[in-house]
């Protein structure tokens, strides 16, 4: 079983739509969580950390479950600049952060 | 603030060449990783050091591959022989414990 599960997608949402994506890991040991987002051909950027008491930045809302151990990212009113590609990362411990394969989002107008 | 610098952006060589990416991380920062992504394979961690000392190369592919931090502000990543299945884009991110990780550009590399 991979560490960090992602559904690959793509979404694809029209403009305004809210969309939500989740990924879960299987280290419990797992301390610190964020998600990423990739441009095509781009390096991956920090999009924001996810704490125990979820966070909300904007039109993004982080949550982490850890009974469940899957964190979640939600966008509303989306936005063409929007579509790319969102990585989660967890690390636990031992400190070898953990990369998810990303999940492809497309918004179209 | 200068970000983590990786050079060169791209690189195309022959294969048997060896190759050397060359990484400088955020200043202050005790960590570096070495990445190497495609499509095939997404994201993969090749390895980390903390305080210049490497704490894990499990995920360097093979022996072909290797990687040294002389010093606080400066990484390189080797391939020698290079192979065309060595193509992919390398990433060097560098990080303050338990922290988000910041990306260079990364380097293209293609081997004919």
């Amino acid at each position: 079983r991979k560490e960090v599960e992602q559904d690959p997608g793509p979404f694809n949402v029209p403009e305004g739509a809210t969309v939500a994506f989740n990924c879960t890991y299987s280290n419990s040991a797992s301390q610190s969580f964020f998600w990423y987002r990739q441009d095509c051909r781009k390096e991956p950027k920090l999009l924001m950390s996810v704490y125990s008491s979820g966070n909300e930045d904007g039109r993004f809302t982080a949550q982490l479950n850890r009974a469940s151990q899957y964190i979640s990212l939600l966008i509303r009113d989306s936005k063409l600049s929007d579509s790319a590609t969102y990585l989660c990362v967890n690390s636990g411990g031992s400190y070898i952060p953990t990369f998810g394969r990303g999940t492809s989002l497309i918004v179209h107008p | 603030d200068a970000g983590v610098i990786q050079s060169p952006r791209h690189e195309v060589t022959e294969m048997g060449q060896e190759v050397t990416l060359r990484c400088k991380p955020i200043s202050g920062h005790d960590y570096l990783f070495w990445y190497r992504q495609t499509m095939m394979r997404g994201l993969e961690l090749l390895i980390y050091f903390n305080n210049n000392v490497p704490i894990d190369d499990s995920g360097m592919p093979e022996d072909r591959f290797s990687a040294k931090m002389p010093n606080a502000s400066f990484s390189t990543l080797k391939i020698q022989p290079s192979e065309p299945r060595d193509s992919a884009v390398y990433f060097c991110a560098s990080s303050l414990a338990n922290q988000p990780q910041h990306f260079g550009d990364g380097t293209r590399l293609s081997i004919l």
